[in-house]
């Protein structure tokens, strides 16, 4: 069975910095990865998804992640952080169900 | 909006007691997901509906079942409710059956059971 692990509980970062959170995964076949941002009292929107091809891939809000099969890795990445994107980030492996990580939640300082 | 419509946004009731959660999926979507988040539990897959039939379970209590409707629509139900019951449950749909290509997820119910 799949299973993802996000190692990070909380992350802050400061407003403008560069921001990484970390994704592994395991699954036997090809994964399909997944990044969903939940703000608080809301529902889970999703950020970008990976199926095959290019292992960069691009999302909405200027995020982007890299698929990494060797280390089993789908990180995602910010180059420069807002306020606005406090929330909860949810990493996603789906084989036959969508399987979620147990979320990092980033904090914005000014 | 997601297109995914959840009622009610928030639910209090008395353990014990009987509730029906309700979900429209987005317009064309034949598959809907159910999806419980708990602090110590995260979010975890009760079941997977497609066009009316039962496709997939997951964690899901005995107490707890669930149905899709000819329009589609899905409802959760939850019976003989505990404490342990309280948490936000999330409605999702997909195009596909297998859902790989991503879910589309609702606003949630919070459910509180005193």
């Amino acid at each position: 069975a799949q299973s993802v692990t996000q190692p990070d509980i909380h992350i802050t970062v400061s407003e403008g910095a560069s921001l990484e959170l970390r994704c592994n995964y395991s699954y036997g076949a090809t994964p399909y990865l997944f990044w969903y941002v939940q703000s608080p009292g809301q529902g889970l929107q999703l950020l970008l998804k990976y199926f095959s091809g290019d292992t960069l891939v691009q999302g909405i809000k200027g995020f982007e992640a890299e698929f990494k099969r060797s280390q089993s890795s789908f990180n995602l990445r910010k180059p420069s952080v807002h306020w606005s994107d406090a929330a909860e980030y949810f990493c996603a492996v789906w084989g036959g169900k969508l399987v979620f990580g147990a979320g990092t939640i980033l904090r914005v300082k000014s | 909006d997601s297109g995914v419509t959840q009622t009610p946004k928030h639910l209090i009731t008395a353990t014990g007691q009987r509730v029906t959660l309700r979900c429209s999926p987005r317009s064309g979507d034949l598959s809907v997901y159910w999806y419980q988040q708990s602090l110590d539990q995260g979010l975890q897959f009760l079941i997977q509906y497609y066009n009316g039939e039962e496709r997939a379970k997951g964690n899901i209590l005995e107490r707890f079942s669930a149905q899709q409707f000819p329009d589609l629509h899905s409802e959760l139900n939850l019976s003989s409710l505990e404490l342990g019951d309280s948490a936000l449950y999330f409605c999702a749909s997909s195009a596909l059956i297998g859902g790989g290509y991503g879910y589309t997820f609702g606003s949630g119910t919070r459910l509180t059971v005193v």
